[in-house]
C-alpha cells in the first residue's frame, strides 16, 4: 500500500516551454501533496504545500508564478513549470499525506527535468 | 526556520562495520521521520517516532528520538553494501509549519565490500 507515482519520470525541454508533472497517490486518499526540488547531491527543499480544493502554499523564495501547482482530486495533483530554464533542471519529488495516517508522507519516484 | 543538521555529511566504511547519523536540531518536533535514498529515485520512509526518548528497531536500523524531541540518531548494525544510500532525517514541526517535513542535510552512506 502507500503507493505514490509521478509522471513523467524523466523530461527535457526547451528553454522558454512548459512542463507539466503528475503525482499521484495510487491506493489512499491524500488531502495534502507536498513538491519537492532536490540538487546532485542534496537534501530535499520543499517548494509548496498542495491542499485539495483549495490554492497551495508557496515557500519562501519559490515563484508561484512559475510553478503552477493544481491538485484537483484526493489523489492527484500537478505541477507545471512555466517558461523553464536550464536553472530550471532539477529532480522533482512530490509526497502525498495519508489521511488516516496523518504524520506520515509518502514518496513518488521523482521527476528528473532537463531544460536545454 | 527550522532547521535540521546532519553528521556526518559523507561517511564510507566497510562491510561489518557500525556506524551511527547524527540529526540534530535547536527546533522541538512533533515526529520525526528517517528515509534513505538512492540516485533518481524518491526516499523511502523507514521508521517514524514520536515520542520523547523512543527507540526503534528495524532489523539491523536502531533509531531513537531524544528525549527532548529536538534530535535523533540511527545506528546501524553490520553494515552491508546494501545500505549505501542518502540518508534524509524528517522532522514535522509543532506549530506554524503544520503538516510540513523539514529535512536534515543529508548523510551520504557508502558500504564498500
Amino acid at each position: 500500500g502507500a503507493v505514490v507515482s509521478q509522471h513523467p519520470s524523466r523530461v527535457i525541454c526547451k528553454s522558454g516551454t512548459s512542463v507539466k508533472i503528475e503525482c499521484r497517490s495510487l491506493d489512499f486518499q491524500a488531502t495534502t501533496m507536498f513538491w519537492y526540488r532536490q540538487f546532485p547531491k542534496q537534501s530535499l527543499m520543499l517548494m509548496a504545500t498542495s491542499n485539495e480544493g483549495s490554492k497551495a502554499t508557496y515557500e519562501q523564495g519559490v515563484e508561484k508564478d512559475k510553478f503552477l501547482i493544481n491538485h484537483a482530486s484526493l489523489t492527484l495533483s500537478t505541477l507545471t513549470v512555466t517558461s523553464a530554464h536550464p536553472e530550471d533542471s532539477s529532480f522533482y519529488i512530490c509526497s502525498a499525506r495519508d489521511r488516516v495516517f496523518s504524520y506520515e508522507q509518502y514518496f513518488g519516484p521523482g521527476t528528473r527535468l532537463t531544460v536545454t | 526556520t527550522q532547521l535540521l543538521e546532519q553528521s556526518p555529511q559523507f561517511l564510507s566504511i566497510q562491510e561489518g562495520e557500525n556506524l551511527t547519523v547524527y540529526c540534530n536540531s535547536s527546533s522541538v518536533f512533533s515526529s520525526l521521520q528517517w528515509y534513505r535514498q538512492e540516485p533518481g529515485e524518491g526516499p523511502v520512509l523507514l521508521v517514524t517516532v514520536v515520542t520523547g526518548g523512543e527507540v526503534k528497531k528495524l532489523k539491523r536500523l536502531t533509531f531513537q528520538f531524544g528525549d527532548a524531541r529536538k534530535d535523533s540518531s540511527l545506528h546501524i548494525t553490520a553494515a552491508q553494501p546494501g545500505d549505501t544510500g542518502l540518508y534524509l532525517c524528517a522532522g514535522e514541526g509543532l506549530t506554524g509549519g503544520g503538516n510540513k517535513l523539514t529535512f536534515g542535510t543529508g548523510t551520504q552512506l557508502k558500504v564498500e565490500l
